[in-house]
Formats: structure tokens, C-alpha cells, sequence
């Protein structure tokens, strides 16, 4: 089993839409928790932090559920911009030298 | 604005050449960098973990003596590809992690060609 698994899609939805994107990780030692970006031949971007109390950014929304130890992502009113690969990361502090664990991506394209 | 600098973000080299791929974290200081590798269509693969002051640390399968790794000083991490083969051809990422976030920030990569 993978330290970290994410649904590789790919989602495809059209513009508006909204899209949720789970992560579920191994390590119930993990400490720290994000969502990056990535576009095509691009490198990883930071997308937002995840907390378990919740946060949200404009129309990104992420939730981390320890108990269950997963992650979810959600994007509200799609853009054509926000197509792309959404990487899950897990990091913990303790361990590996805080080494991030990253998932294999879930794809999204949002079409017109 | 980019906080790592990666360069060069392409390299098409001969069989055999050693190539080296700078990292610089340009707004804070990174005691912890990673080099990291991505084929087409995959995830990440960590290859090691950049030391400031101390030796690397590298994952399994991944040969030290081939991808030699310099953290020299607290904004400077190098990997060096050396005697490349075209199977070492793929898209080198490296990144900073800062620490008082426990967040990476990623350079724009670098794509390498072996003939």
C-alpha cells in the first residue's frame, strides 16, 4: 500500500462544476498536510495548507479528517485555469527527517 | 515572484557528460533541500535529501556516487549527474523546504536530454 493514495482521475468537468479530490495517507504520525499544483511539464506549486480545522481560499476548499487520515480538496466554480494535476503531500515531522510524502496526482481538466 | 531559483531548465548533453543543476533558495535561508526526479505522466520520486553542512541523504536505489549532491551553504544546494547516460534523462526538480512553515517550495526544473 502506498504512504500516500489519491484517485488519478482524470476528473473531467465542465466549467462551473464543482470537484472534490480525496487523499488518504498511512502514516498516523504525519503532522503536515498539502495541496500543491502542478501544471504541465511545470513544477509543483503550493496550493494551499491543510488544517484540521478546516481552511478555504477563495473557491479552494481543504479538510483534513486525522481520525480517518484523509484530505480532500474541493474546487468550486471551475475555471478552464484550474485544469491541472493536484498533488496530495503528507509530512512528518518526527520521522524521515521531515521528509514529504508526495501522492501520484489526481488530474483535472475542466473543459468549456 | 520565484523564492527557489533552479538552473539550467534545460540540458541536452552528450553521452558521458557530467552535468551540474544549481538550487538556490532566494528569500530565506534553507538548511534542507530535495532533489527530486519525475518521468512523463508520474509523481515525484525523492532522490535525496540535501544536508546543509553534512552529507546527503540518499533513497533506496538511488546511486550516490552518480548523483552527487552539495549543500555548501544555507541558499546552495547542487546535484551533479555525473558520466550521464540517456537513461538518466528525465525532468530534475529540486526544492527548499522553509522551515518554520515545514513547506517546499520547488524550482522550475530542469529538463535533461542525454544523447
Amino acid at each position: 500500500r502506498k504512504e500516500v493514495e489519491q484517485d488519478p482521475g482524470p476528473f473531467n468537468v465542465p466549467e462551473g462544476a464543482t470537484v472534490a479530490f480525496n487523499c488518504t495517507y498511512s502514516n498516523s504520525a504525519s503532522q503536515s498536510f498539502f495541496w500543491y499544483r502542478q501544471d504541465c511539464r511545470k513544477e509543483p506549486k503550493l496550493l494551499m495548507s491543510v488544517y484540521s480545522s478546516g481552511n478555504e481560499d477563495g473557491r479552494f476548499t481543504a479538510q483534513l479528517n486525522r481520525a480517518s487520515q484523509y484530505i480532500s480538496l474541493l474546487i468550486r466554480d471551475s475555471k478552464l485555469s484550474d485544469s491541472a494535476t493536484y498533488l496530495c503531500v503528507v509530512s512528518a515531522h518526527n520521522t524521515n527527517a521531515g521528509k514529504s510524502t508526495f501522492g501520484d496526482g489526481t488530474t483535472l481538466t475542466v473543459k468549456p | 515572484g520565484a523564492v527557489v531559483s533552479q538552473h539550467p531548465s534545460r540540458v541536452i548533453c552528450k553521452s558521458g557528460t557530467s552535468v551540474k543543476i544549481e538550487c538556490r533558495s532566494l528569500d530565506f535561508q534553507a538548511t534542507t533541500m530535495f532533489w527530486y526526479r519525475q518521468f512523463p505522466k508520474k509523481s515525484l520520486m525523492l532522490m535525496a535529501t540535501s544536508n546543509e553542512g553534512s552529507k546527503a541523504t540518499y533513497e533506496q536505489g538511488v546511486e550516490k556516487d552518480k548523483f552527487l549532491i552539495n549543500h555548501a551553504s544555507l541558499t546552495l544546494s547542487t546535484l551533479t549527474v555525473t558520466s550521464a547516460h540517456p537513461e538518466d534523462s528525465s525532468f530534475y526538480i529540486c526544492s527548499a523546504r522553509w522551515e518554520g512553515k515545514n513547506i517546499q517550495y520547488f524550482g522550475a526544473g530542469t529538463r535533461l536530454s542525454v544523447l
